[in-house]
């Protein structure tokens, strides 16, 4: 069972370099996530899709952009990189059933900008 | 602003003991899970928590969602090095697709 796949799991990036975060799904799952983990602040949300072609903005979209043409794909593209967007990002997904479905994480993609 | 406040934000007990944690927030949840997470992994769901007052068990884990369904507590009974880890709770608001996460509370057990 894949799950959830993120690649690559480790980026370094000059700043102003753009780059797309990959996230793929074999679970049929209708929703998918982008989170950004720092120090402290536990997983914020960037953006979030309720299925192929719906998406929508989380807590702290800026610079960052989504598509979802598949169900299974769910690619995060970096515009310009800046040194506030070192993190580690995950992306998650879960069925659309019920108010309570588990969500399920990648292993996530560990991004320096420098 | 974080929607959902963790405390403590770290806990360093011996084997042994009982701790508790809290998640806190002003709006109401139609739903509250606690994830816990290892270095180097994604979360993974520990429960799930949808009617206010309800009481859920997990071993030696105890979740509570407060009556008004805007809070909740994880009390771990007799701590062992295993159970080391970040806490993190997670909520649904109301109609809301998105799950919005907790700063985390951060759980070392020594031995």
């Amino acid at each position: 069972n894949a799950g959830v796949t993120q690649t690559p799991k480790f980026q370094v990036l000059k700043t102003g370099q753009s780059m797309t975060l990959q996230c793929a799904q074999d679970m049929n799952h209708e929703y998918m996530s982008w989170y950004r983990q720092d120090p402290g602040m536990g997983l914020r949300l960037i953006h979030y899709s309720v299925g192929a072609g719906i998406t929508d903005q989380g807590e702290v979209p800026n610079g960052y952009n989504v598509s979802r043409s598949t169900t299974e794909d769910f690619p995060l593209r970096l515009l310009s990189a800046a040194p506030s967007q070192t993190s580690v990002y995950f992306c998650a997904s879960r069925s659309q059933g019920g108010i309570g479905t588990e969500a399920f994480f990648g292993q996530g993609t560990r991004l320096t900008v420098v | 602003t974080q929607l959902l406040e963790q405390s403590p934000q770290f806990l360093s007990i011996q084997e042994g003991e009982n701790l508790t944690v809290y998640c806190n927030s002003s709006s109401v949840f139609s739903s509250l899970q606690w994830y816990r997470q290892e270095p180097g992994e994604g979360p993974v769901l520990l429960v799930t928590v949808v009617t206010g007052g309800e009481v859920k068990k997990l071993k030696r884990l105890t979740f509570q969602f407060g009556d008004a369904r805007k809070d909740s507590s994880l009390h771990i009974t007799a701590a062992q090095p295993g159970d080391t880890g970040l806490y993190l709770c997670a909520a649904r608001m109301d109609s809301s697709y998105k799950l919005i996460f907790g700063s985390g509370t951060r759980l070392l057990v020594r031995p």
